[in-house]
C-alpha cells in the first residue's frame, strides 16, 4: 500500500543553525505534499505545502523542495529558534474519485537547543 | 473564525465499551477526515467524509465507524474497545476544491482504554 518514510526520527541542533527533514513517498498519484508541526498537547498545524506542479516553496525561514522523478520532498528550516522544537510532519495527499486521502510519514522530533 | 472543535477532550473506557467522539469543522468547511495518532504508529488515516458521504478509509477494522451530518459535523464511534485503541483521535477538516486540499487539525480527543 501506499506510505510515506520520514527521516530522521529525531533531529537536534543549535539554535541558528539549519535543520533538514527529508520525506519518500510512494503512491505516483499523489498531489499534495503538506507539512505539519505538532506541539505538546496540541493538534498538528500545517506551516507550508507544496503542489506537484511546484519545484520549491518558501516561507521566510521555511522552505520545501519536490522532486517528483524521484518522489523526494524535504523541508527545511533555518536560523532555527527554540520554538521551532516540535514534532514535524510530511505527508502526501493523493486525489482520487470524489476525495482525497493523506499519508503521514512517522514524525521527525526537532530539539533547537539555545 | 472558530477552528475545528473535538468533544470531549479526554476520555477514559473500560474494554469492551463503546465510545462516540465529535468534531465540529470549520465553518463552511464540508469534508471531515479523522486520524488515530499512536507513539508507535504515528498518524493513521481513519475516514474521510464530505457531504455525508465516507469517500475514502484506512485500514481499520469495523470497530471504527462514522458519519457526517447535514451541518458538516461529524462522529466517530469505536465498538468494543480494546486496550490497543488508545490513542489521540484527530478530526482535520478541509475546504475542498479542486487545488485546495489544506487540512485544519483539531486538538484531538485522547482516549484511554483501561
Amino acid at each position: 500500500g501506499e506510505n510515506v518514510e520520514q527521516h530522521p526520527s529525531t533531529l537536534s541542533v543549535q539554535e541558528g543553525d539549519s535543520a533538514v527533514i527529508k520525506c519518500t513517498y510512494s503512491d505516483s498519484a499523489s498531489n499534495y505534499f503538506p507539512w505539519y508541526k505538532q506541539e505538546l498537547g496540541k493538534g498538528p498545524q500545517l506551516i507550508i505545502d507544496i503542489r506537484s506542479n511546484v519545484g520549491e516553496k518558501k516561507d521566510q525561514r521555511i522552505a520545501v523542495t519536490l522532486n517528483k522523478t524521484a518522489k523526494h520532498f524535504s523541508l527545511h528550516i533555518t536560523e532555527t529558534q527554540p520554538e521551532d522544537s516540535a514534532v514535524y510532519f510530511c505527508a502526501a495527499s493523493t486525489r482520487n474519485t470524489g476525495g482525497f486521502k493523506t499519508i503521514f510519514g512517522a514524525g521527525t522530533r526537532l530539539f533547537v537547543k539555545a | 473564525k472558530a477552528g475545528v472543535t473535538q468533544t470531549p477532550r479526554y476520555l477514559i473506557k473500560t474494554r469492551g465499551q463503546q465510545v462516540t467522539l465529535s468534531c465540529s469543522p470549520i465553518s463552511g468547511h464540508r469534508s471531515v477526515s479523522w486520524y488515530q495518532q499512536t507513539p508507535g504508529q504515528g498518524l493513521q488515516f481513519l475516514f474521510e467524509y464530505f457531504s455525508e458521504t465516507q469517500r475514502n478509509k484506512g485500514n481499520f477494522p469495523g470497530r471504527f465507524s462514522g458519519r457526517q451530518f447535514s451541518n458538516s459535523r461529524s462522529e466517530m464511534n469505536v465498538s468494543t474497545l480494546e486496550l490497543g485503541d488508545s490513542a489521540l483521535y484527530l478530526c482535520a477538516s478541509s475546504l475542498v476544491s479542486s487545488m485546495n486540499t489544506e487540512a485544519f487539525f483539531g486538538q484531538g480527543t485522547r482516549l484511554t482504554v483501561v
